[in-house]
């Protein structure tokens, strides 16, 4: 069972655009909330991280908005850049836990 | 070293053979993790070690699947006998401590068992 369900699948986002990726999750245990980037033949890199106790966390151009009541979160990229094309990657963990539950990925395509 | 480093980078075996994955984790690390990432799904949790021994294999599928931690730092991953449905990208993390801080991915090792 998918513990952290990601959409959309495929993003296509004209240059300067406003690129959203949702998440939502089931296990009300889960307070630590990350989002990957991953370009092709490369690993994962952490991008941006947010726990409950707050509802949004911005770096950047990146920004988690985070909805605890809803189980949901979700990231925006502003101003998107044809160097954010890429595929990422929501989770959820416990502190302290031994792994992270990923969505399925969304990859992100920015048209210039 | 400057990051974790995974051999091979590519790696094509026949069915039924067994393979060995290496990973070099970040000097200094005590946390190691291995997921595996298959075409179109997310990243699947295999093993997660803590200085040489796991406390969680949960995530091994099989019991084709072993993987070992030496010295508190290069860690292989052993798939014996393997089939096609084991095809996928293999890849390590590792973490200054453990408790799911964020972890730095290596490269990954592309397994294609024909």
């Amino acid at each position: 069972q998918q513990q952290v369900k990601q959409s959309p699948q495929s993003l296509i986002v004209q240059k300067g655009g406003i690129s959203i990726i949702n998440c939502a999750y089931e296990n009300t245990a889960f307070d630590y909330f990350p989002w990957y980037q991953q370009f092709p033949g490369k690993g994962p890199a952490l991008l941006i991280a947010i726990r409950p106790d707050v509802s949004e966390k911005k770096e950047g151009r990146f920004t988690i908005s985070f909805n605890k009541s809803a189980k949901q979160f979700s990231l925006h990229i502003m101003d998107s850049q044809p160097g954010d094309s890429a595929t990422y990657f929501c989770a959820a963990s416990m502190i302290p836990g031994n792994q992270f539950y990923f969505g399925t990925g969304t990859s992100l395509t920015v048209i210039p | 070293g400057a990051g974790v480093s995974q051999s091979p980078s590519n790696k094509v075996t026949e069915k039924g053979k067994d393979v060995e994955l290496r990973c070099d984790p970040i000097s200094g690390h005590t946390a190691l993790y291995w997921y595996r990432q298959s075409l179109g799904q997310g990243l699947e949790f295999l093993i997660y070690f803590q200085g040489n021994s796991a406390p969680d294999k949960s995530g091994l599928p099989s019991d084709r699947f072993s993987a070992e931690r030496t010295g508190g730092s290069v860690s292989t991953l052993t798939i014996q006998r393997t089939q096609q449905e084991d095809s996928a990208v293999y890849l390590c993390a590792s973490s200054l401590i453990s408790g799911n801080y964020g972890y730095t991915f290596g490269s990954g090792t592309r397994l294609t068992v024909v």
